[in-house]
């Protein structure tokens, strides 16, 4: 049993195009994640959601928007995709967002996005 | 501004014992994690430090100092398996985790 996982594994597409990657987790945690990882590796927070309510909304473009039906799951889908677009994303999940030690994050297996 | 220093690359021999560092200038302190990256694949959870000191898992040991705003991970008895990427995240006051780009380290026979 996966404990975080997304889909697709691997996206393709043109500019221009809207896409969605999904992501659950059976772990039970209260609070998940979109991570986006560029080429320079660097781990960007895009946004955290706490039992279905966003919490963190770093500034990423309005073309991404998140949506959690309930607090397994948190599904980022993206307008108008943009070659600046292609990357890794991350999605994670931790027990609670209220920090210290149980802010342990568990990732789902990345979705790579490449943009043509 | 948050930020959060690491080498970017590493390299070591099989059997040996390698440490990365990692400094950190955050708002406030809640925590350091270490997380280790295989290629193409994703983030696991090695430790968490929030004392000052060292913290020993089986072969990797992780060290923190808050005053000097400083940490390291010890990877000892070197393996191959222990070729990846290791991520030093800190927790800031908000509980926001701020990442480092990653240490690659490499190791040869």
């Amino acid at each position: 049993d996966t404990a975080v996982s997304q889909t697709p594994k691997y996206l393709v597409t043109q500019m221009g195009n809207d896409k969605s990657i999904k992501c659950e987790q059976n772990l039970g945690h209260d609070t998940m994640y979109w991570y986006k990882q560029d080429s320079k590796k660097f781990l960007k927070i895009m946004f955290s959601y706490n039992n279905k309510e966003l919490i963190i909304n770093e500034t990423v473009p309005n073309r991404f928007s998140p949506k959690s039906p309930d607090k397994a799951h948190l599904n980022l889908h993206i307008n108008s995709l943009e070659l600046g677009d292609s990357a890794v994303y991350f999605c994670a999940s931790s027990q609670d967002s209220s920090g210290s030690g149980a802010n342990v994050l568990t990732f789902g297996a990345g979705s790579r996005l490449t943009v043509l | 501004g948050q930020n959060i220093d690491q080498p970017t690359e590493m390299t070591a021999t099989e059997g040996a014992i390698v440490q990365i560092n990692c400094t950190y200038q955050t708002s406030g302190f809640n925590g350091l994690f270490w997380y280790q990256q295989h290629a193409g694949e994703a983030p696991t959870f090695l430790s968490y430090n929030v004392l000052d000191g060292l913290e020993e898992k089986g072969r990797f040991s992780s060290f923190l100092s808050r005053s000097k705003g400083y940490s390291y991970l010890l990877l000892k008895e070197l393996q191959m398996k222990d070729s990846a990427s290791y991520l030093c995240a800190a927790l800031d006051s908000n509980y926001q985790l701020i990442w480092g780009a990653g240490t690659k380290l490499i190791i040869k026979p």
